[in-house]
């Protein structure tokens, strides 16, 4: 029930187009859900995150698009860049005090490709 | 502000050693969250601190063990490490309290070699 399941595993996109990566959660209890970014050799960053009370946010040329009934979530990369190529985790937690461990998707190693 | 920094940045231990690991959070923050990462198993809980206090434990085995200080810099130890401890160990502090007091952020981690 603490799985985050993450698809698809690798995507090659041409440049300019819109990369869209797909997470699903169990866990009712999940209410906060971050997606990070990490490039080889460094930690991960967090980029945008989102709570249940939305169906979507922006955040510059990031977007994530939430449906709770279905439990979930995915990240639209807008005009994608090169400089946009690493994986991508999305992620899962409780938001109440005590109780804020993530749990990870498995990662998404996107590739755009000019 | 400066990041969240992790020392040592690479280190190459033989199978039985023990190791520590050291982190340092975000100036104000004051949880301390420890992930273990490999290719296999991905990015895995390890254990979060909070006021000196460990708060969540995730399932790895006791030879895994942490400690807050009160400045909120952190340690873990690996004892008896084995071969499956070559991993990539990431640390992340977050505010808990404040506007956004859930966003976790990561240090560059440490990549531990066991031979």
């Amino acid at each position: 029930q603490q799985q985050v399941k993450q698809s698809p595993q690798s995507l090659i996109v041409q440049k300019g187009g819109i990369p869209i990566i797909n997470c699903a959660y169990e866990n009712t209890a999940f209410d906060y859900f971050p997606w990070y970014q990490q490039f080889p050799g460094k930690g991960p960053a967090l980029l945008i995150a989102i709570r249940p009370d939305v169906s979507e946010k922006k955040e510059g040329r990031f977007t994530i698009s939430f449906n709770k009934s279905a439990k979930q979530f995915s990240l639209h990369i807008m005009d994608s860049q090169p400089g946009d190529s690493a994986t991508y985790f999305c992620a899962a937690s409780p938001s109440h005090f005590g109780n804020e461990k993530l749990t990870f998707g498995t990662g998404t190693r996107l590739t755009i490709i000019p | 502000k400066a990041g969240v920094t992790q020392t040592p940045r690479y280190l190459i231990k033989t199978r039985g050693q023990q190791v520590t690991l050291s982190c340092s959070p975000i100036s104000g923050h004051r949880s301390v969250s420890w992930y273990q990462q490999t290719p296999g198993q991905g990015l895995q809980f390890l254990f979060e601190y909070f006021s000196e206090t460990q708060r969540n434990k995730g399932n790895f085995p006791g030879r895994f063990s942490g400690r807050q200080f009160s400045n909120s810099r952190s340690e873990m130890n690996v004892s008896t490490l084995e071969l499956g401890d070559s991993a990539l160990y990431l640390c992340a502090s977050s505010h808990i309290t404040g506007t956004n007091p859930y966003e976790q952020y990561f240090g560059p981690g440490t990549r531990l070699t066991v031979t």
